[in-house]
């Protein structure tokens, strides 16, 4: 079956720690992306990839970094610079261009800072 | 920049009907899209709507006014298992890859 899967589904960190999320797709899309969303708010972009070896900043991207080294893979780090990091985030892929309307979400990874 | 504003919580009974507006300003337009999402877990996409009117999909329809910068979706026959948040987006206009979604619309549904 084709889809997006993220892990870990929960994950805790400590303070001045990196950790790194996962996100892979096998349904063939170009476009990737990661969101944050906080309780009872909407979901912000972070980072978006069009494309393999390309990436551009959403309107979050602030103590985050991410890579897309191949089509199926685009994970986000949240680094030690990220002031609150506790949230969920989810991934998403789209195929690329006008006619593709759908975003298809992964399960989401729910980070904790301890 | 692109705004969206929906309402923030609706509570509707078993059986009726609901309707969750959604008003947008953004500097060009390429549709209206709705997603549902069950607490704790993925959204899922519902409808697109691209030109003026109503599009009907079994017991959701989505409408979209576009000289009103105005959408909303209709959900019938309501179910207990409707209780979700609601999320209306649109296309960045100078980036079709890149989304904007409204802060989200909590519905209640009661026995």
């Amino acid at each position: 079956d084709g889809g997006i899967t993220q892990s870990p589904k929960y994950l805790f960190r400590k303070e001045g720690q990196n950790v790194t999320l996962s996100c892979e797709q096998n349904l063939n899309h170009d476009a990737m992306y990661w969101y944050r969303q906080d309780p009872g708010q909407g979901l912000r972009l972070i980072y978006y990839s069009q494309i393999v070896n390309d990436f551009q900043k959403g309107d979050i991207a602030e103590g985050y970094s991410v890579s897309r080294e191949k089509k199926e893979s685009f994970p986000l780090t949240v680094t030690s610079a990220q002031k609150n990091p506790t949230a969920f985030y989810l991934c998403a892929s789209s195929g690329r261009g006008q006619g593709y309307n759908e975003q298809f979400f992964g399960p989401g990874t729910r980070l904790t800072v301890l | 920049g692109q705004s969206l504003e929906q309402p923030s919580e609706v509570t509707a009974v078993e059986g009726a009907i609901v309707q969750i507006n959604c008003t947008y300003q953004t500097s060009g337009f390429y549709g209206l899209s709705w997603y549902q999402q069950h607490d704790g877990g993925a959204p899922t996409f519902l409808s697109y709507n691209a030109l003026d009117g109503l599009e009907e999909t079994g017991r959701f329809s989505s409408f979209l006014s576009r000289s009103d910068s105005y959408g909303y979706l209709l959900l019938q026959e309501l179910q207990m298992k409707d209780s979700a948040s609601y999320f209306c987006a649109v296309r960045d206009p100078t980036n079709f890859n890149k989304f904007y979604f409204g802060s989200g619309t909590k519905l209640n549904v009661k026995p």
